[in-house]
């Protein structure tokens, strides 16, 4: 099974800061996946990765951007964090190649920006 | 737009209860369809489905895909209270997009 780790389970910042979410995948797999969680919204998108230095916007990329330098790595960065912005983001990597493919999930970052 | 509807969005049932779960779809070309499961942290992988009327099973965990009508249901047997999560539904298709989820269903099994 893939092991995706984020760095941080909780996360308080300002309005403002410029934020960087961390998370690193165990096995030698491509894809790489990004989402926020909130309630009564279900999962949302923010930008995937298919290979180093690619990406590709979700379906909510506004206010984020990413960076994948090396395989294993892949970066969640708000520029200027907003209040709305609060919220569970979940990083995920995929266990075979191909997008419709299983994905496994870090633990989660609960961030908060004050 | 590819679509992915669960219901219902919450449960609660009493521990010994049999519960099912349903997912709907609407994408181009379906590929796969996967349940997860999740408790305070991560979605848990439990199932893909790829194949119509055939079923997976792990314990008392069951689920079957039914391609013809664009859907798949998720069986709990004897619930516990352990079974307390959001089982989330997602879907696959065969072009170059990512899985969509839908919004789970909230189950709490109480004792």
């Amino acid at each position: 099974d893939v092991k995706v780790t984020q760095s941080s389970r909780y996360l308080v910042k300002r309005t403002g800061e410029k934020v960087f979410l961390e998370c690193v995948q165990d096995m030698d797999h491509e894809n790489m996946f990004w989402y926020r969680q909130d309630p009564g919204l279900g999962l949302r998108l923010i930008y995937f990765s298919y290979d180093v230095k690619m990406k590709e916007k979700g379906d909510i990329p506004e206010g984020y951007s990413v960076s994948r330098e090396k395989k294993e790595r892949f970066s969640l960065i708000l520029e200027s964090a907003s209040t709305n912005q609060t919220s569970m983001y979940l990083c995920a990597g995929g266990e075979r190649d191909g997008l419709n493919q299983p994905q496994h999930f870090g633990d989660g970052t609960r961030l908060s920006i004050l | 737009e590819d679509k992915v509807v669960q219901s219902p969005l919450s449960l609660v049932v009493h521990e010994g209860d049999t519960v099912t779960l349903n997912c709907s779809y609407e994408v181009t070309n379906f590929r796969s369809l996967l349940w997860y499961k999740q408790e305070k942290k991560a979605p848990t992988f439990l199932f893909m489905l790829t194949s119509s009327g055939i079923e997976k099973k792990s314990g008392r965990l069951s689920s079957i895909l039914d391609k013809k009508e664009l859907f798949s249901i998720l069986n709990i047997t004897a619930t516990q209270t352990g079974d307390s999560a959001v089982y989330l539904c997602a879907v696959g298709d065969s072009g170059n997009t990512p899985l969509v989820f839908g919004k789970g269903t909230r189950l709490s099994v109480i004792a």
